[in-house]
């Protein structure tokens, strides 16, 4: 595609249940960039894809989240038992290659009520 | 750790003058990059400007330009001639050029106004 896509562009979700928030990154582009953007701070790092393998999940805050990128495309974000602490924006983005210039998307907005 | 601090939480600017963004950072690391992005109220986070560590010279883009002082670790953007396209929230981050840590730590930012 011409850029980076997230899906969906916002999600309201009940304190329990469990949500998917998906990311197509641009065609062609190996590194894939989980970020989350709590209220008033900057993007905080989640996890980094290479390929189809998460190279490094140092930042994903609790054993609730998870991600995968199974084809080494499409990414997929997944949250169990939400919490309202979860709510925030959630980015991805994506480079050719892990040096290269990345490009983000226009994130998912979520909210835990 | 890293850490990036950006001290002004707002800052305003009348369209064609010029405003400067600070932003200090914290490494032990010798060998880094330094980057400047421009978040519009579409959320999608677009690059203004990078600095290589290593560098000397300031990195400048069209009316972009930064002012680097890597032993005071200082990293400040200078917008030129501003424009209303100009007004958006400004990160500033870091990554680190070691080994295959490609994350970004990324200051809380400063909401830039242009007035006309």
């Amino acid at each position: 595609g011409a850029g980076v896509s997230q899906t969906p562009s916002n999600k309201v979700t009940e304190k329990g249940k469990y949500v998917e928030l998906r990311c197509d990154p641009i065609s062609g582009h190996t590194a894939l960039y989980w970020y989350r953007q709590s209220l008033g701070q900057g993007p905080e790092f989640l996890i980094y894809f290479q390929g189809t393998g998460a190279a490094d999940d140092s930042g994903l805050p609790n054993d609730r989240f998870f991600a995968v990128r199974p084809e080494g495309s499409v990414s997929t974000l997944k949250i169990q038992r939400t919490e309202r602490g979860d709510s925030a924006v959630y980015l991805c983005a994506s480079s050719a290659a892990p040096n290269e210039k990345l490009f983000f998307g226009s994130g998912t907005q979520l909210s835990v009520l | 750790a890293q850490t990036v601090t950006q001290s002004q939480p707002e800052m305003s600017v009348q369209e064609a003058e010029t405003v400067t963004l600070s932003c200090t950072y914290d490494t032990s690391e010798s060998d880094y990059y330094l980057f400047w992005y421009k978040q519009p109220p579409s959320r999608q986070m677009i690059l203004v400007i990078r600095q290589e560590a290593y560098k000397q010279q300031n990195a400048t883009e069209n009316r972009f330009s930064v002012n680097f002082q890597k032993a005071a670790k200082s990293f400040s953007l200078k917008i030129s001639d501003s424009q209303l396209g100009d007004a958006a929230m400004y990160f500033c981050a870091y990554r680190s050029a070691k080994g295959s840590n490609y994350k970004l730590t990324f200051g809380k930012g400063t909401l830039l106004t242009v007035n006309p």
